[in-house]
């Protein structure tokens, strides 16, 4: 069956253009997150969604930083005026119930280079 | 604040058995989780424990003592394939994931 996919699978950007990230996430999954992860580093949570519903943006780094999941299931992550220390993998992930209780499949993210 | 800690590095080789440790202190616990990730790729589930002990499943185990914020992962019969990163992530108080840096085992030989 499909997984969680996401485009651009690479993105790069000049300094100061404003990006959008799409992903589809597994049909029927309530839980929708979007995690940003610097090489070598684990994934750094961003925001969650129920749904619709943006329950968490609490990660994100600054007000460039915005999300939505308009019908509760393809998302957009955009970062407006793209910094360079904004280069990074941004994955999405979805899970089946609610608020994360099981475990979250992930995209293979979109990697992100602003020159 | 929410700490997880793991080896960065671990080298083993073609067939023994390796175990990557992780220390965790977050803020409330509900679960650790243990994520496998190929350079390049997405992480994908390995194991997820909630109570004490250990669950095992096929060459991979993986052991949880919530009184003293330890897990480990074990690996066994270790394959070329099993090069990569692992990853552990605790689910806090408000069932945030938490994750470590994550630990690059490489297999030789």
């Amino acid at each position: 069956g499909a997984g969680v996919s996401q485009s651009p699978r690479y993105k790069v950007a000049k300094r100061g253009q404003d990006v959008a990230l799409r992903c589809d996430p597994i049909s029927g999954h309530v839980s929708l997150f979007w995690y940003q992860q610097a090489l070598g580093q684990g994934p750094e949570f961003l925001t969650y969604f129920q749904n619709e519903a943006q329950l968490d943006k609490s990660g994100l780094p600054s007000d460039r930083f915005f999300a939505e999941r308009p019908e509760g299931s393809v998302s957009t992550l955009k970062i407006q005026r793209t910094q360079q220390e904004d280069s990074a993998v941004y994955l999405c992930a979805s899970s089946l119930a609610p608020g994360g209780m099981y475990e979250q499949y992930f995209g293979p993210g979109t990697r992100l280079t602003v020159t | 604040g929410q700490n997880i800690d793991q080896p960065t590095e671990m080298t083993a080789t073609e067939g023994a058995i390796v175990q990557i440790n992780c220390t965790y202190q977050t803020s409330g616990f509900n679960g650790l989780f243990w994520y496998q990730q190929h350079a390049g790729e997405a992480p994908t589930f390995l194991s997820y424990n909630v109570l004490d002990g250990l669950e095992e499943k096929g060459r991979f185990s993986s052991f949880l003592s919530r009184s003293k914020g330890y897990s480990y992962l074990l690996l066994k019969e270790l394959q070329m394939k099993d090069s990569a990163s692992y990853l552990c992530a605790v689910r806090d108080r408000n069932y945030q994931l938490i994750w470590g840096a994550g630990t690059k085992l490489i297999i030789k030989p």
